[in-house]
């Protein structure tokens, strides 16, 4: 099993449509990252939340870390295609090793 | 300023022979990674280093070793290459305050026969 579960696994949706994909565990974590990778490239960070229900926005994009910091949620309004990639969540496991989810693919139609 | 690079982009070999992936750093991080990716699995570290000179083991670090004689790279090597090993290699470094913070290279595309 895995310490990081993301759902959907895969996500097709229409330009202009709303989303959110979800990273869930039963592990307590300090703190939680998102990074995003596009075809062909490496993962970049695009957000660390450290707060139980802490929310950041960076753009058209909404993150959420549950109160009990177990889980987290990324929220994006009025996708692009720009924003289509793989989407994974990160914590950090004693304290030198990141523990990747296995993402979810999002791909956005024009 | 390149960040993080890998070499090669790309490589194909045969079961059993051997090769180096060689990543470098300008950035002057003292944590430097190495991950594989496979479909539906994320990414896996396979091993790390704390600084020149130092490495350690990840989570699946069999049939791989890695060597850090410089600060700024970090080689992973394959000694005798299997099927099993045909993945997305990526190589990653972060300051040794922020580990968290990662930065990752472009990757390499390997694929055993």
């Amino acid at each position: 099993t895995q310490l990081l579960e993301q759902s959907p696994q895969f996500l097709s949706i229409q330009e202009g449509e709303n989303l959110t994909v979800y990273c869930n565990s039963s592990s307590v974590f300090s703190s939680l990252q998102w990074y995003r990778q596009e075809p062909g490239e490496g993962p970049v960070l695009l957000v660390t939340v450290v707060t139980g229900g802490e929310v950041k926005k960076l753009k058209r994009l909404t993150f959420q870390f549950g109160d009990a910091r177990k889980d987290s949620s990324l929220h994006i309004t009025a996708a692009q295609p720009g924003d289509t990639g793989l989407y994974l969540c990160a914590v950090m496991e004693y304290g030198n090793k990141l523990v990747f989810g296995a993402g979810t693919i999002l791909r956005v139609k024009s | 300023n390149a960040g993080v690079t890998q070499t090669p982009k790309f490589r194909v070999l045969k079961t059993g022979q051997s090769m180096t992936l060689l990543c470098a750093q300008d950035m002057n991080h003292e944590y430097m990674y190495w991950y594989r990716q496979d479909p539906g699995m994320g990414l896996r570290l396979i091993h790390y280093s704390v600084g020149e000179g130092t490495t350690a083991k990840g989570e699946v670090p069999d049939g791989y070793n890695v060597s850090r004689l410089k600060k700024q790279n970090f080689l992973l090597g394959l000694e005798s290459a299997a099927p099993s090993q045909t993945s997305v290699y990526f190589c990653a470094s972060s300051r040794r305050d922020i580990r968290n913070t990662q930065y990752f290279g472009p990757g390499t595309r390997l694929t055993v026969l």
